[in-house]
């Protein structure tokens, strides 16, 4: 299973962009890159998902570089809502492999 | 779109009881389950992976005969933490991923149950 790092916490102001950006040096060939947000006492809710170059939807956006050894998740002008725990995941393709939760980024939108 | 749910959102029990939670995929079925713990301000732990029709595959460390699982169907899969303690108590979230087997489809997770055991 690879490995994700990812910022433990960051702040950010209300209507700022917030990017959070994922190392993940391990990830083979047939996996993909998934975010999940994580409100407290709640499951965790599928944002977006890729596997190279730029994935967008309505939430956010997910921007993976040619090597894909790193990925960045971006969330355009950011409300107060947003504060969540935001998990990296690198899922083997299938959708039925286990996968390993890292640490996440808690992110707090100041207002 | 894919949706699980969890059934108690939350219980409170007395200690050397036993718990039952379900997780059902309400929209898709589902060969394989997940079940995962998460304790206060810590990250999801993989707890196990539940097959239908077949035994669950527990992580290390993790008490098979304690965490019993049961996936009797393609839309349910229930954990029952059995002879429950206090260091039991938790947030247990399943999740499910919808489609067939090649593609890539996404794990949803369902909302969480909070244990509490007195």
């Amino acid at each position: 299973l690879a490995k994700t790092t990812q910022p433990i916490s960051m702040d950010s102001y209300e209507g700022q962009e917030v990017n959070i950006t994922c190392s993940h040096n391990n990830i083979a060939t047939n996996d993909y890159i998934t975010w999940y947000q994580q409100f407290p006492s709640q499951g965790p809710r599928f944002i977006i998902q890729g596997y190279k170059t730029k994935v967008t939807n309505e939430v956010a956006s997910l921007f993976i570089p040619a090597d894909r050894k790193s990925s960045t998740l971006s969330l355009p002008r950011v409300s107060l809502s947003d504060t969540a725990v935001y998990y990296c995941l690198v899922v083997a393709r299938g959708g039925y492999q286990k996968v390993t939760f890292g640490t996440g980024t808690k992110l707090q939108v100041i207002p | 779109g894919a949706v699980v749910s969890q059934h108690p959102s939350w219980v409170i029990c007395k200690s050397g009881t036993s718990v039952k939670i379900e997780c059902r995929s309400l929209d898709f079925q589902a060969t394989t389950m997940f079940w995962y713990r998460q304790f206060p301000k810590q990250s999801l732990m993989l707890m196990a992976t539940s097959n239908e029709g077949s035994k669950a595959t527990y992580e290390q460390g993790v008490e098979k005969d304690k965490f019993l699982i049961n996936h009797a169907s393609l839309t349910l899969s229930t954990l029952t933490v059995t002879s429950a303690h206090p260091e039991d108590s938790s947030f247990y979230i399943c999740s499910a991923a919808p489609g067939t087997s090649g593609g890539q489809e996404t794990q949803y997770f369902g909302p969480g149950t909070r244990l509490l055991v007195l």
